[in-house]
């Protein structure tokens, strides 16, 4: 089945950097999402691109689909406290049509202040 | 506001002692969907709904059951729970666009 690698697995930075994290598939997405979830609460949504090569921002984070559709990066600039929590790639391969949302194994982001 | 509720948030149960977790939602999805999260193995499917009386297996469907009455509903029931169900659950729905909206999770014990 479709599968999505997403790394880094975790990161540890100081407050302010610049934060980078990404996923790739051995096959085309039709959509990719970008999920935020926080201790106790569900995944929230964050930024969604739905066309290849679409680069779209949310404040500080801006996400971009890959021209290959095989993969999206995620990046956070100037990183604040409230950054922290587990961030998840999911894609929807368009195979079954649209109930089928493959999820990234997230990355863990931890700052230091 | 649009949201996705679950209930329980937090159960604790025995073995075989039949359950269920509702989950509705109020922004007239029409595609709903179940998920466990376990450490290690990511977010997970169980069961989804493309509509009313309308359901399909996800990826781990075993060991439970689901139905859909109501565009609004869509409860999880675990009929006999076993310690390996011990997990974190969570509902969703999904508009047009494909944007999949989360419940808050309900965390589930079992004994």
């Amino acid at each position: 089945g479709q599968q999505l690698n997403q790394s880094p697995q975790s990161m540890f930075i100081q407050e302010g950097e610049d934060v980078s994290m990404n996923c790739t598939s051995s096959s085309i997405f039709n959509t990719w999402l970008w999920y935020k979830q926080e201790p106790g609460e569900g995944p929230v949504l964050l930024i969604a691109l739905y066309k290849a090569g679409e680069l779209t921002s949310n404040g500080r984070l801006t996400a971009q689909f890959g021209i290959t559709r095989k993969d999206s990066f995620l990046n956070i600039s100037a990183s604040i406290p409230s950054d922290v929590g587990i961030y998840f790639c999911a894609g929807d391969g368009g195979v079954q049509g649209a109930q089928k949302l493959v999820f990234g194994q997230g990355t863990r982001l931890t700052i230091n202040p | 506001e649009a949201q996705v509720t679950q209930n329980p948030r937090y159960l604790i149960t025995v073995t075989g002692k039949k359950l269920t977790v509702t989950c509705s939602q109020n922004m007239n999805h029409e595609y709903m969907s179940w998920y466990r999260q376990d450490p290690g193995l990511g977010l997970r499917q169980i069961y989804y709904s493309m509509n009313v009386e309308v359901t399909d297996k996800g990826d781990v469907p075993e060991g439970y059951k689901v139905s859909r009455k109501e565009k609004r509903n869509f409860p999880l029931i675990l009929e006999s729970p076993s310690p390996n169900q011990t997990s974190l659950y969570f509902c969703a729905s999904r508009n047009g666009a494909g944007e999949l909206f989360f419940g808050e999770g309900s965390r589930l014990t079992v004994l």
